[in-house]
């Protein structure tokens, strides 16, 4: 089975520090997405990558960044936490480069910003 | 570009009855269209996917949809509900047309009654 690992699944910071998110899979895949989810909005895209040391901007990237240095691992980055960056955050990952691929999910990481 | 709409943010059945959760799509080439799940507390999963053959998809759980590309809709359905059912259901539709991301509906959270 395919795996999709998150750091945390509670995290609280102060608005202003630097967070981050990591993200792990186990099934060599090549894409890599991160996503937030809010109630009544659904997912939104933040970054997505398909290779090692790539990635393409999604919906909504401001204020934030992301790192891919190995194919497996993918960390998202906020530089300055603010208050409207609490949120679900989901990572998934997918093989090929077909939009027909499956993404799996990871299960989350609740980020609260006080 | 693509975009999904969901019917209702909630859906209230009673065990046993029928299941109907709607999707409609916009996109501007032959779409792939997914449905996902996600259980409390818990990343999503995949129910099922249509990737241009068979219009009548079958998925986990007892869920089926089906591509009516007239209508532009890809609704769910099962045809009787179980308590296990609760949970929120998310459409997503991606271009056919190489590399493409998916774009997410705002979902629609099923409650299940006894």
């Amino acid at each position: 089975d395919v795996k999709v690992t998150q750091s945390s699944r509670y995290l609280v910071k102060r608005t202003g520090e630097k967070v981050f998110l990591e993200c792990v899979q186990d099934m060599d895949h090549e894409n890599m997405f991160w996503y937030r989810q809010d109630p009544g909005l659904g997912l939104r895209l933040i970054y997505f990558s398909y290779d090692v040391k790539m990635k393409e901007k999604g919906d909504i990237p401001e204020g934030y960044s992301v790192s891919r240095e190995k194919k497996e691992r993918f960390s998202l980055i906020l530089e300055s936490a603010s208050t409207n960056q609490t949120s679900m955050y989901l990572c998934a990952s997918s093989s090929g480069e077909r939009g027909t691929d499956t993404q799996y999910f990871g299960p989350g990481t609740r980020l609260t910003v006080l | 570009a693509q975009s999904v709409t969901q019917l209702g943010s909630h859906v209230s059945v009673s065990e046993g009855a029928l299941v109907l959760l709607r999707c409609n799509y916009s996109s501007s080439v032959p779409p792939y269209l997914f449905w996902y799940v996600q259980y409390p507390n818990q990343g999503l999963q995949l129910l099922l996917k249509y990737t241009s053959a068979a219009t009548l998809v079958k998925g986990i759980n007892g869920f089926e949809a089906e591509f009516k590309k007239s209508e532009t809709s890809f609704h769910l359905t099962k045809p009787s509900a179980h308590m296990s059912d609760a949970a929120e259901y998310f459409c997503a539709v991606t271009e056919n047309s190489g590399y493409s991301t998916l774009t997410f509906g705002k979902g629609t959270m099923l409650l299940v009654s006894p």
